[in-house]
């Protein structure tokens, strides 16, 4: 079974602009979470979407947002960005009931010069 | 504050040793515990998953507990080989149910030859 992709796995921008990752869960899975991941900070949680819904959503500004569409592929959002935004994005898939093993992605790693 | 924290950012053994890490949590009450393993440029792969209610879990050469009074796990890696060399991350869900996960910062192992 093909595992969870992500796209693009590279991204470079520049300050103030807008950027949208991409993240294809496992077949049949129907919650989507979503990290950032610095060197400082960790694996941070962003937000959590279950059938198109958002679930929960971590301590993150506005600037970050997401959606899930029907069929379980998600889009994270992040506006006006900053230098601080640079990390790697990572995507979890899991079928979003009880005790759920998480499948990452690859991640995305974006760069914000 | 809620907080999660992996006793050490890097620890070396030696090869056949047993590696012990450890992961300790305040002002959470979480219902199950997972541990992961983290290759440098990948997303996380999840390795072993404990309940609240359970004090020790095994998997081949990896064992897990669960202390609920002291607030720890410990993850045991026997029989230690260079291949086991990656970042181990612990993860919990915040309160049961909430499917929103809190990952601690990881613990560096590398196992010398």
């Amino acid at each position: 079974k093909a595992g969870v992709t992500q796209t693009p796995r590279y991204l470079i921008k520049t300050r103030g602009q807008q950027v949208t990752l991409s993240c294809s869960p496992i077949s049949g899975h129907r919650s989507v979470s979503w990290y950032q991941q610095t060197p400082g900070q960790g694996l941070q949680f962003l937000f959590e979407y279950f059938s198109e819904t958002q679930r929960n959503k971590g301590n993150f500004p506005g600037r970050f947002s997401g959606r899930q569409f029907s069929n379980s592929r998600s889009e994270m959002n992040v506006s006006t960005l900053e230098l601080g935004d640079s990390a790697l994005y990572l995507c979890a898939s899991s079928w979003g009931t009880g005790e759920d093993t998480q499948y990452f992605g690859p991640g995305t790693r974006l760069t914000v010069l | 504050s809620q907080k999660i924290e992996q006793n050490s950012e890097a620890l070396n053994i030696q090869e056949g040793k047993t590696a012990t890490l450890t992961c300790n949590y305040t002002n959470y009450s979480p219902a199950y515990l997972q541990w992961y393993r983290q290759d440098p440029g990948r997303g996380p792969v999840f390795l072993l998953l404990i309940r609240e209610n359970e004090k020790e879990k095994r998997k081949e050469r990896l064992k897990v507990t669960f202390d609920t009074t002291l607030k720890q796990s410990l993850f045991h890696i026997t029989a230690s080989q260079p291949a086991d060399s990656a970042t181990y991350l612990c993860a919990l869900d915040t309160t049961s149910g909430t499917y929103k996960y809190i990952f601690g910062t990881g613990t560096r192992l590398k196992v010398l030859a």
